[in-house]
């Protein structure tokens, strides 16, 4: 059964640091991996999606890669600005029991930058 | 902006009652899924759609959920009879055919007393 683990749990840092988000997975046959930001009281909204053809995908300040041979997958976030704070989840589409793309997440990493 | 629309935003209801959670997806992606979110577990899969066909509903309650989709614009979850533990919030989520990017809705949190 594929699970997700995200470390760390929480992470505060101050505004203009460079920071990496963790997403561990253990069953490599995944689909696709999406990384999501969720607001307090909020909906999730997507960030990037990487296919499991792809090593990494870039959106602005944002860079997630993906090495599905060790199960990981990273987001970067670079100059880091207190709109940045938010959960961030990582989910792995699985391939498993013919439920193609179904996505299993992690727990999440909660950031929150200081100004 | 939310691609799906969700109604009602916030429910809150008595044990035992009937509670109904309905979802719009953008017309064009057949993709349909159900999430339920809270604080212990996290956000786990309910059931999910394509082509409005049910495809997977391994992870709901069978004896007190149901999931539909009448048609290709709407979605619904019910719960009956509802208990404290369904106390939630659940997404609706569609997804992309080329790729299945999923795009969440702004969720519904239940609170069953």
């Amino acid at each position: 059964k594929q699970e997700v683990t995200q470390i760390p749990a929480a992470l505060s840092v101050p505004e203009g640091e460079n920071l990496v988000l963790n997403c561990s997975f253990t069953d490599s046959a995944i689909y696709n991996l999406q990384w999501f930001r969720q607001d307090p009281g909020k909906g999730l909204t997507s960030l990037l999606l990487i296919q499991s053809s792809q090593r990494e995908q870039t959106s602005g300040r944002l860079n997630a890669s993906l090495d599905k041979s060790s199960g990981r997958s990273t987001l970067y976030i670079a100059a880091s600005q207190p709109g940045d704070s938010a959960t961030y989840l990582c989910a792995v589409g699985d391939l498993g029991g013919g439920s193609q793309g179904n996505l299993i997440f992690g727990k999440g990493t909660k950031l929150s930058v200081k100004p | 902006d939310a691609r799906v629309t969700q109604t009602p935003r916030h429910k809150v209801t008595e044990m035992g009652q009937e509670v109904t959670m309905r979802c719009q997806p953008i017309l064009g992606h057949n993709t349909v899924f159900w999430y339920r979110q809270t604080m212990m577990q996290g956000l786990e899969l309910l059931a999910y759609f394509r082509n409005r066909a049910p495809l997977d509903d391994s992870g709901m309650p069978k004896d007190r959920f149901s999931a539909e989709m009448p048609d290709a614009t709407l979605a619904t979850l019910k719960i009956q009879p509802s208990e404290p533990r369904d106390s939630a919030v659940y997404f609706c989520a569609e997804g992309t055919t080329l790729y299945n990017e999923q795009f969440f809705g702004p969720g519904t949190r239940l609170t069953v007393l």
